[in-house]
């Protein structure tokens, strides 16, 4: 089945630092791709999102681009800040139509002053 | 962007007792809403699917007479835990799709459940 997988965190950078998250996905078809962020006591936001081959998502200085042949989603930001810090979701919604998400695990990061 | 609540942030509760978990869409109707379950470090696990007026939609492995979800407005759905266990004990998400709207879930900030 449809699946997506990110890299485990903890990830600690220091702030202006460059973050790249990692996800790659397996599916089938055309799925739409998507980050999304949470905040601590917050709910799940979307950050950015690709709804078809080498599509660019960005959104507050992060980027990500679809990228088919290997299947990938990687999350990137040049220059993080510590408001940046937070839990970073990566997710596909099958291309078969509807709105069952599958997430990754998610991962955390902090950024330190 | 759109705001869902989830009602309590954070529940303990007894053995075999049942809670309640509401999620409301604050500024918009939503016809679609969805249940979500995550275990630490863990994905966000699809539970079920509610509509509006209609029964919900469990996923395989789900079970309904447990998990009891009632959505009965457009800017309300209910999950409630029945005969609650230690194992129910986790982070429960709902999501709501706004009538209209394309590709886009909007998020509540999540339920800890704890069951003792």
């Amino acid at each position: 089945g449809d699946s997506v997988t990110q890299m485990e965190g903890p990830v600690t950078l220091s702030e202006e630092a460059f973050l790249t998250i990692n996800c790659t996905y397996t599916a089938t078809g055309y799925p739409s791709l998507f980050w999304y962020v949470q905040y601590p006591g917050e709910g799940l936001q979307l950050l950015l999102k690709a709804t078809k081959a080498d599509d660019k998502g960005s959104n507050k200085g992060f980027e990500a681009t679809y990228r088919k042949e290997t299947t990938s989603f990687h999350l990137e930001k040049g220059s993080v800040q510590v408001s940046d810090s937070a839990v970073y979701f990566c997710a596909l919604r099958p291309g078969t139509g509807g709105f069952k998400t599958i997430f990754g695990a998610g991962t955390r990061l902090f950024v330190k002053a | 962007g759109a705001v869902v609540s989830q009602h309590p942030s954070r529940v303990i509760c007894k053995s075999g007792t049942s809670v309640k978990i509401e999620c409301r869409s604050l500024d918009f109707q939503a016809t679609t809403m969805f249940w979500y379950r995550q275990f630490p470090k863990q994905s966000l696990m699809l539970m079920a699917t509610s509509n509006e007026g209609s029964k919900a939609t469990y996923e395989q492995g789900v079970e309904k007479d447990k998990f009891l979800i009632n959505h009965a407005s457009l800017t309300l759905s209910t999950l409630t835990v029945t005969s609650a266990h230690p194992e129910d004990s986790s982070f429960y998400i709902c999501s709501a799709i706004a009538g209209g709207s394309y590709n886009e879930q909007f998020f509540g900030p999540g339920t800890r459940l704890t069951v003792l």
